[in-house]
């Protein structure tokens, strides 16, 4: 089990870019999120999903799109990037609400 | 709204030593969760330890355990026999129980306390 991936790494946006961080899991869960975490601050959620085709904001959604087309992937979309946007995101899945397992985050700049 | 409290921004222990980390919390629900993750320089989240609030018991992971007390809403953790790789942030995190009819939405964090361990 790969657990739950996210792909990249690390990337820099300039202001009004627009790309998808890629999240997937291979451990058949229902329930995936999206967290963003600032400096010297705890984890933010942003989008979750209860199964495919079901989604619904989180606390911080604004300048983000998800979508959830397969139980396995959980893409999260920013439209126009902006320098407040600038963060490590970080997706998680879970069976059935309770405990949550995590990916290695992605950093994103904006610059 | 649920709020999670940790008041120790940083923590210092020496090795071998016995270190408690703070947590407070505020809800009104009866039935949710509690954990304690564990973020390492590599920045990935690992769980180290989770409490159901109907369980009146202590959970407990080897050197790792907690104190909670549901009516003060006091989620503590122990660290024993501190170790060089326990240095990391530690983060305390709630959830409503989606059993008691709580929603499906995410883990709500506290700021994280920073652990030092001192060789």
């Amino acid at each position: 089990n790969a657990g739950v991936t996210q792909t990249p790494k690390f990337r820099i946006l300039k202001i009004g870019q627009s790309m998808t961080l890629q999240c997937a899991q291979d451990m058949n869960h229902n329930y995936m999120y999206w967290y963003r975490q600032d400096p010297g601050m705890g984890l933010k959620l942003i989008y979750y999903s209860v199964g495919a085709g079901i989604t619904d904001k989180g606390e911080v959604p604004n300048g983000y799109n998800v979508s959830r087309s397969t139980t396995e992937d959980f893409p999260l979309r920013l439209e126009l990037a902006a320098p407040s946007q600038t963060s490590v995101y970080f997706c998680a899945s879970s069976y059935a609400g309770d405990t949550q397992y995590f990916g290695p985050g992605t950093r994103l700049t904006v610059l | 709204a649920q709020t999670v409290t940790q008041s120790q921004p940083e923590m210092s222990v020496q090795e071998a030593e016995t270190v408690t980390l703070s947590c407070t919390y505020d809800t009104s629900e009866s039935d949710y969760y509690l954990f304690w993750y564990k973020q390492p320089p590599s920045r990935q989240m690992i769980l180290v330890i989770r409490q159901e609030a109907y369980k009146q018991q202590n959970a407990t992971e080897n050197r790792f355990s907690v104190n909670f007390q549901k009516a003060a809403k006091s989620f503590s953790l122990k660290i024993s026999d501190s170790q060089l790789g326990d240095a990391a942030m530690y983060f305390c995190a709630y959830r409503v129980s989606v059993y008691s009819g709580g929603g499906a939405d995410g883990l709500t964090f506290g700021k994280g306390t920073h652990l030092i361990i001192q060789p």
